[in-house]
């Protein structure tokens, strides 16, 4: 079965970029079934999307993080990544990797979670 | 986009029925079918509980059950479980950007 696992720095400078990876295990990122997507949660908040990206190359990302995010596919690793720009401590949160499913818009595998700060 | 609009809590006992609702626009919910719920356990995995507006994914217990009527979706958790004290959240397909989630609703077994 597919399993999904984040990585990357807990803590991170006001000002600089987040960056992530996200494993997938079990399955080939390549799927055309599904896109792949990065979700957070500050503290005491909800979900909230960050983007997707379509192994065709179709991106798609919340209005109000567009001009700072990207997020990328890499097939060799069987990976997709996260990169968050000139972050503050307002995206202090728990950052999640999902497998979307194309077919209906939804999130059928999660990865754990990982807590990034933004802090100095 | 704005998020959909849920119940911040729902309450009941053990053995009762609760249902949680979302609510959205005709461009999102109400717009198709394309409506997922989660159960979200702090520290935990979210975990896909509803797709399609009313499809169980394989292992999710019959005593989850979704639905939808105009701009508005529901979550009919029956015979609550001590298990079932969780965060649920709505989402849902939305053209622009393909999803938005709602606001969260938190579910306490009195």
């Amino acid at each position: 079965q597919v399993q999904l696992q984040e990585s990357g720095p807990g803590l991170v400078k006001p000002s600089q970029t987040l960056s992530l990876t996200c494993t997938v295990s079990g399955g080939s990122i390549t799927s055309g079934d599904y896109y792949w997507s990065w979700i957070r949660q500050p503290p005491g908040k909800g979900l909230e999307w960050i983007g997707f990206n379509f192994y065709s190359g179709r991106t798609y990302y919340n209005p109000s993080l567009k001009s700072r995010v990207i997020i990328s596919v890499d097939t060799s690793k069987n990976q997709f990544s996260l990169k968050l720009s000139s972050v503050t401590a307002a995206d202090t949160a728990v950052f999640y990797c999902a497998r979307g499913v194309e077919k209906w818009y939804g999130m059928d595998v999660w990865g754990q979670g990982t807590t990034v700060t933004v802090s100095s | 986009q704005s998020a959909l609009t849920q119940p911040a809590s729902v309450s009941g006992s053990p053995g009762q029925s609760i249902t949680i609702s979302c609510t959205g626009t005709s461009s999102d919910v109400g717009g198709h079918n394309y409506v997922s719920w989660y159960q979200h356990h702090p520290g935990k995995a979210p975990k896909l509980m509803i797709y399609e507006v009313s499809n169980r994914p394989s292992g999710v217990s019959n005593r989850f059950s979704g639905s939808k009527s105009g701009n508005t979706a529901s979550l009919t958790i029956s015979g609550l479980q001590a298990e079932d004290e969780a965060d649920y959240y709505c989402s849902s397909y939305i053209v622009t950007t393909l999803g938005v989630f709602g606001t969260g609703t938190k579910v306490t077994v009195l």
